[in-house]
């Protein structure tokens, strides 16, 4: 039984580019969460995907959006990168409100 | 506004001996509450939950305790293994939304053979 399932694992991008990240749940979660780690600091909540659509938002500007597939697959897209986006970024599954899941993320180098 | 803080960033204990490690919130709103463990270059493990008509939720060596009128909770593991060895998070929700998770910054426990 796969786990939560991230890509990639590591990448460099330059200030003002685009980005996208993908995430694949567990299998028979329908729930996809993103969250950002800072360094030395807890994960942050970003937003959460059900049925295709945004729930819920974290705190987090316009320039970070998502998406859910049919498959309950997610991407996270992150526009115009600025130095401090670079961070560990996760994503979780959880089937309807259940305990959720974490992948082992998308460490994101903006230069 | 830091709604749940881990105010220790590290704790060092010795091999089977306990490690207690410390939570507390804010928002009076949260009524589920979940500690996850993260080693380096994994994401965070669920490791323990304890919803707050409960006061202590035991599994294996991992025990959480919880004060809903000092909104604190609690981590103990009993007896702690070099394995152990990781950063422990605390993390709160509001019942039936545990998707949307508010982590405290971690605290790094290091178990000494």
């Amino acid at each position: 039984d796969a786990g939560v399932t991230q890509s990639p694992t590591h990448l460099i991008k330059t200030r003002g580019q685009q980005v996208t990240l993908r995430c694949s749940p567990k299998s028979g979660h329908d729930t996809v969460s993103w969250y950002q780690q800072a360094l030395g600091q807890g994960p942050q909540f970003i937003f959460q995907y059900y049925e295709e659509e945004e729930r819920q938002r974290g705190n987090f500007p316009d320039r970070f959006s998502g998406h859910q597939f049919p498959n309950y697959s997610s991407e996270l897209n992150v526009n115009a990168l600025l130095l401090g986006d670079s961070a560990l970024y996760l994503c979780a599954s959880s089937l309807q409100g259940n305990t959720i899941y974490f992948g082992e993320g998308s460490w994101l180098t903006v230069v | 506004d830091q709604q749940v803080k881990q105010n220790s960033p590290s704790l060092s204990v010795q091999e089977g001996r306990i490690s207690i490690l410390n939570c507390d919130y804010t928002n009076s709103m949260f009524d589920y509450f979940l500690w996850y463990k993260k080693y380096p270059a994994e994401g965070p493990t669920f490791l323990i939950s304890i919803s707050s008509i409960k006061d202590k939720n035991e599994d294996g060596r991992f025990t959480v305790f919880l004060n809903k009128s000092a909104k604190h909770l609690s981590l103990h593991i009993v007896p702690s293994q070099p394995g152990d060895s990781a950063v422990y998070f605390c993390a709160a929700s509001r019942s039936g939304n545990t998707g949307k998770l508010i982590f405290g910054q971690g605290t790094t426990l290091q178990v000494k053979p």
